[in-house]
């Protein structure tokens, strides 16, 4: 098992551009989330789905949107990059009960100039 | 609101010294607790978790007890290595937050030989 890929592991942008970032699991997991990763913040959550077809509001979802068209993958995206989405992304699935861990993703590192 | 709150780093240790690292958590309900650990360049792990009060959870040499009363999960290694170094995350999930982790925002331990 792959457990959770993210793609692409790196990528720089430039202000105004759009992207897409693809996770996808191989667990059959419910739930995925996306937090991004910043200095001395910990992680946040953007957007999270707990289901196929799915998505919701996590604590800093303003300026991405995401997808989950199919169970296995969870895509999020810029629409206009901007320098305050320079981050760290990761990507996360679980079963989604109060006991069940996440599973993360290795991480794409994002540059906005 | 839900919140987690972990002691400051840098933590700097020699080879086989013991560590502590605080965690304490505000929460409704009971939470579950867990300890996740980045090594550098890769995701988050799981490290250990326990999901009702006087659990301790334990991997790899590490434990941590669920203490309600005092509403901690304090990180234990009674003898590190070089290889444990790396940033430790206590988090929590609390009840009805669909899977929803809240993480601290990071510890980050160096340990030299």
């Amino acid at each position: 098992n792959a457990g959770v890929t993210q793609t692409p592991k790196f990528r720089v942008l430039k202000t105004g551009q759009s992207m897409t970032l693809l996770c996808a699991q191989d667990m059959n997991h419910e739930y995925m989330y996306w937090y991004r990763q910043d200095p001395g913040m910990g992680l946040r959550l953007i957007h999270y789905s707990v289901g196929e077809g799915t998505t919701a509001k996590g604590e800093v979802p303003d300026g991405y949107n995401v997808s989950r068209l199919k169970k296995q993958n969870f895509l999020l995206g810029l629409e206009s990059a901007a320098p305050s989405q320079t981050s760290v992304y990761f990507c996360a699935s679980s079963q989604g009960t109060t006991y069940n861990e996440q599973f993360f993703g290795p991480g794409t590192r994002l540059t906005v100039l | 609101g839900n919140s987690v709150t972990q002691m400051e780093g840098p933590v700097t240790l020699s080879e086989e010294a013991f560590l502590t690292i605080n965690c304490t958590y505000t929460a409704t309900g009971y939470p579950s607790l867990f300890w996740y650990v980045q090594y550098p360049g890769e995701g988050l792990q799981l490290l250990l978790k326990a999901t009702k009060a006087d659990d301790k959870g334990s991997n790899k040499g590490f434990e941590a007890t669920y203490r309600k009363e005092t509403t901690s999960f304090h990180l234990e290694k009674g003898s590190v290595q070089v290889s444990d170094s790396a940033v430790y995350f206590c988090a929590l999930i609390s009840g009805g937050s669909q899977g929803n982790l809240i993480f601290g925002k990071g510890t980050k331990l160096s340990v030299k030989p």
